[in-house]
């Protein structure tokens, strides 16, 4: 089975550092983008960025860039979130999601993984 | 770029069909059958039931429907079930020089 499975709940304070991630199974790893959408408590979606795992080439939403580091290590199948600095505002569900629908392009994401929770208080 | 425009909320009985917009931009909706629809029940990840404005993934079924006109793209939704309850999302293609997608604020349908 094709998934992708995150990691756990993370609970932080302001200005730490963090790392999340996202490790795929079931499938080359290679073969598709893995993206990241967040969505803030209550909230509508709202895509961050993407990676191509095969060469970690990367593309940001402009909301994003700056802010968070997409990153993945395909010897070991995963893609990872991070933030240097973690603001209240980043507390949210972030989702991985890869498009793997045979012969549509890269924005149908119909692989999702489970999401992980990063609250973000003092 | 702005997200873009679903309507807060669509309801309605069983049996029925409802449609919900989502009005975007020459950039985006409009230049592109890049349209997507996803559906997330509470507490769980989003779903594509629509790729590419009307096509449907293996598995959806066919009472769900996609179009677009315009700038603006339609989910619809036949024969109403009590399951497919849920928030809705359209998602855009926009980029011009680099990947980009853009989503849609979402749409809460009630099954009456």
């Amino acid at each position: 089975e094709v998934q992708l499975v995150q990691s756990g709940a993370e609970v932080k304070k302001p200005g730490e550092s963090l790392r999340i991630s996202c490790k795929g199974s079931g499938y080359r790893f290679t073969s598709y983008w893995i993206n990241w959408v967040c969505q803030m408590p209550g909230k509508g979606l709202e895509w961050m960025g993407r990676i191509d795992p095969s060469d970690s080439y990367t593309n940001y939403s402009p909301s994003f860039q700056g802010h968070v580091t997409i990153s993945a290590d395909k010897s070991i199948g995963t893609a990872h979130l991070q933030w240097s600095s973690l603001k209240a505002s980043d507390t949210a569900m972030y989702y991985c999601a890869s498009s793997s629908i045979p012969a549509a392009g890269d924005d149908a994401f119909d692989i999702w993984g489970q999401g992980t929770m990063v609250t973000v208080s003092s | 770029q702005s997200a873009l425009t679903q309507p807060a909320s669509v309801s309605g009985s069983p049996g029925q069909s409802i449609t919900i917009s989502c009005t975007g931009t020459s950039s985006d909706v409009g230049s592109y059958n890049l349209v997507s629809w996803y559906q997330q029940h509470p507490g769980k990840a989003p779903k594509v039931m629509i790729y590419e404005v009307s096509k449907r993934p293996s598995g959806v079924s066919n009472r769900f429907s996609g179009s677009k006109s315009g700038n603006t793209a339609s989910l619809t939704i036949s024969g109403l079930q009590a399951e497919d309850e849920a928030d809705y999302y359209c998602c855009s293609y926009a980029g011009s020089r680099t990947f980009y997608v853009v989503f849609g604020g979402g749409t809460k349908l009630t099954v009456l």
